[in-house]
């Protein structure tokens, strides 16, 4: 079974401020790891898809790294904004399409 | 190019009753995952078809299944439904170039309640 555990559950931050969460994984079963934005009353928003140790994504002011030999990935927001208020899902691929979520790090941007 | 979609968005019904949801993945995508959303459990994968047959299958009861047809778009089912399947379905379609390395893309979701 794949454990996937993100910290912190919840964050505030300020306007402006850069922030960053964690997601941890079994190293074991990696496969891709991924990366979603989820705002309330919408679809989950692809972020990043990473497979290899080491790599690094950028989109804009969100970046992401992974570590796939210890099981951890970080995400990192720069100069945080109130539309990037959302829940930051990330999901280890098991196997033929099957992602295994954890359970989200809540993010909310205090203008 | 349109996204994916689902329907209905918003279902009621009572226990003991079945259910049938639809997602069309967006055009050119074969595979499609289903994926269950509660408070308590969070987002948890039901299963995923490519080219009409099932090949992953999550840790849920028989009373969940699928299927997918050659347009790509598919069904899944619940039969004797139970106050905890109250939950919102995800559907995702993917395009299959890269394997594991490739994006799903999320629907809006059917927010089924069962009362």
């Amino acid at each position: 079974i794949l454990n996937v555990e993100q910290s912190p559950q919840s964050l505030h931050v300020q306007e402006g401020d850069s922030t960053n969460f964690t997601c941890s994984f079994p190293s074991s079963n990696f496969y891709a790891l991924h990366w979603y934005r989820w705002e309330t009353a919408k679809s989950p928003e692809a972020l990043f898809v990473m497979t290899l140790n080491g790599d690094e994504k950028k989109k804009g002011r969100i970046s992401a790294t992974l570590n796939t030999k210890e099981g951890y990935s970080y995400l990192y927001i720069k100069g945080s904004q109130p539309e990037d208020s959302a829940t930051y899902l990330c999901a280890p691929g098991a196997g033929a399409q099957k992602l295994v979520f954890g359970q989200g790090t809540r993010l909310t941007i205090n203008p | 190019k349109a996204g994916v979609t689902q329907t209905p968005r918003y279902l009621i019904k009572t226990r003991g009753q079945q259910v049938t949801l639809s997602c069309s993945p967006i055009s050119g995508h074969r595979s499609v995952s289903w994926y269950q959303q509660t408070p308590g459990q969070g987002l948890q994968f039901l299963f995923e078809y490519f080219s009409e047959t099932q090949r992953n299958k999550g840790n849920f009861p028989g009373r969940f299944s699928g299927r997918q047809f050659s347009n790509s778009r598919s069904e899944m089912n619940v039969s004797t439904l139970e106050l905890g399947d109250s939950a919102l379905y995800l559907c995702a379609s993917s395009l299959l170039t890269s394997g594991e390395a490739d994006t799903q893309y999320f629907g809006p979701g059917t927010r089924l309640t069962v009362l």
